[in-house]
């Protein structure tokens, strides 16, 4: 069984450009959580997702970072017009209903 | 609301040697607790988590953890540290059982060196 999935792993981009990044969840699993690691810091929880509906977006900034889990298809994280602080490491996590929450390797932003 | 500390932002222990990383929580409802495990460049995976079945709680590769309500402690031992223990370790508690709804709240976490 597969685990939870990220990609890219590694993502360069340069101020101002747009950072997609894509999570497929354990089969089975419909609930998918965002996270963003900070250099020395713990995880911090961004957003929460069902199937096509976002449950709790408390965690967000309130300006250019989406998200979104469609009907088919991984769940994506947009950050628009990234800047230097938005260089983090971001980990996607999936459960089957609010049991254990299973995280993938991550994808890390680097913003020049 | 709810917070995790963790004391301790690097711990160094000889191989051999008992391993005690420490968490205190902040909960006002009952909490479900976690200790997940961070190798570099890796994602997390669950050590184990505390549900409210019984106070000391085994997991994974050899470690546990003992809830303790009046001391809003859940700290994670190993009697014996390896070498491929090193890692990152991070405390997390939750009001749901596998931390949904609203997220974990995660600690800062440990960074856990072991001396040859």
């Amino acid at each position: 069984n597969a685990g939870v999935m990220q990609n890219p792993r590694h993502l360069v981009r340069r101020r101002g450009q747009e950072a997609r990044l894509r999570c497929s969840p354990m089969k089975g699993h419909s609930h998918v959580y965002w996270y963003r690691q900070l250099p020395e810091e713990g995880l911090k929880f961004m957003v929460y997702l069902q199937k096509e509906n976002i449950i709790d977006e408390s965690g967000m900034p309130k300006e250019r970072f989406s998200a979104e889990f469609p009907k088919e298809g991984p769940s994506i994280l947009r950050i628009q017009q990234v800047v230097r602080g938005d260089s983090a490491a971001y980990f996607c996590a999936s459960s089957r209903g609010t049991d254990t929450q299973y995280f993938g390797p991550g994808t890390r932003l680097t913003v020049l | 609301a709810q917070s995790v500390t963790q004391l301790g932002s690097h711990v160094s222990v000889s191989e051999g040697a008992l391993v005690l990383l420490r968490c205190n929580y902040s909960s006002s409802v009952p909490p479900y607790l976690f200790w997940y495990v961070q190798y570099p460049n890796q994602g997390l995976q669950l050590l184990l988590k505390y549900t409210s079945a019984a106070t000391l709680v085994k997991g994974i590769n050899g470690f546990e953890a003992e809830f303790k309500k009046s001391e809003t402690s859940f700290h994670l031992t190993k009697p014996s540290a390896h070498m491929s223990d090193a890692a990152e370790y991070f405390c997390a508690v939750s009001e749901w059982a596998g931390g949904g709804a609203d997220g974990l709240t995660f600690g800062k976490g440990t960074h856990l060196i072991i001396q040859p």
